[in-house]
């Protein structure tokens, strides 16, 4: 069964701290993945996208990994600011369909 | 604000009751996704469009789904004799294919339904 499972579920951290969040995926054939940040209320917006080739993928304070034989990516936060609390959302596209795999998020609450 | 509209924001309507939601995407983007998003969960994928064509269709869209984009622009969603399951947020997003990475899909500020 193709799956997104992230972890942890939740995290709280204190202003200016660094956190890394957890994406293991069953899906395959695999084409790409991507995180997504959702705040409360909103769309997800587009942080990073990699393909399997792609072990690295950077935006600011956001650095994405992938592991393509483990089936593993992470997303580290650098320097966490009150504005990145949120949902982060992996994603994992199936190669030769439309179809995006989500998995449930990480709600990041970062405290003053 | 990524472009992708949608209408309206927040719908509550009484089970068993018809809801349209309408997404307009941005202007150039051919590729439209609909998904839904409960709380606490990810978006699932509900249906996706080239151009007018809709070409892919989740189990999840039972017959009393349909979804149609007929010029190619914007897109509706209808729900037909709403029950409260189909409470749930409801997200659009739209895409143009690039060629090295796949496509960004672009998601709008989602529907809010709300079925009592």
């Amino acid at each position: 069964k193709n799956q997104v499972e992230q972890s942890p579920q939740s995290l709280i951290i204190l202003e200016g701290k660094n956190c890394t969040l957890q994406c293991n995926y069953t899906v395959s054939p695999f084409s790409n993945l991507r995180w997504y940040k959702q705040d409360t209320g909103r769309g997800p917006v587009s942080l990073t996208i990699m393909t399997f080739s792609e072990n690295t993928k950077s935006n600011g304070r956001y650095t994405a990994t992938l592991d393509a034989d483990t089936k593993q990516s992470s997303l580290h936060i650098t320097a966490s600011q009150l504005s990145d609390s949120a949902s982060y959302i992996c994603v994992v596209s199936l190669s030769g369909t439309y179809k995006y795999i989500f998995g449930t998020g990480t709600r990041l609450k970062v405290l003053a | 604000d990524t472009g992708v509209s949608q209408d309206p924001r927040h719908k509550i309507t009484k089970r068993g009751q018809n809801v349209t939601f309408r997404c307009d995407p941005i202007s150039e983007h051919n590729r439209l996704y609909w998904y839904r998003q409960t709380l606490g969960q990810g978006p699932e994928f509900l249906t996706y469009f080239q151009n007018e064509a809709q070409l892919e269709k989740s189990r999840l869209l039972s017959d009393r789904f349909s979804a149609e984009r007929p010029k190619g622009s914007f897109s509706t969603l209808e729900i037909q004799r709403t029950e409260q399951g189909d409470s749930a947020m409801y997200l659009c997003a739209s895409s143009i294919l690039a060629r090295r990475a796949g496509d960004t899909q672009y998601f709008g500020p989602g529907t809010r339904l709300t079925v009592l």
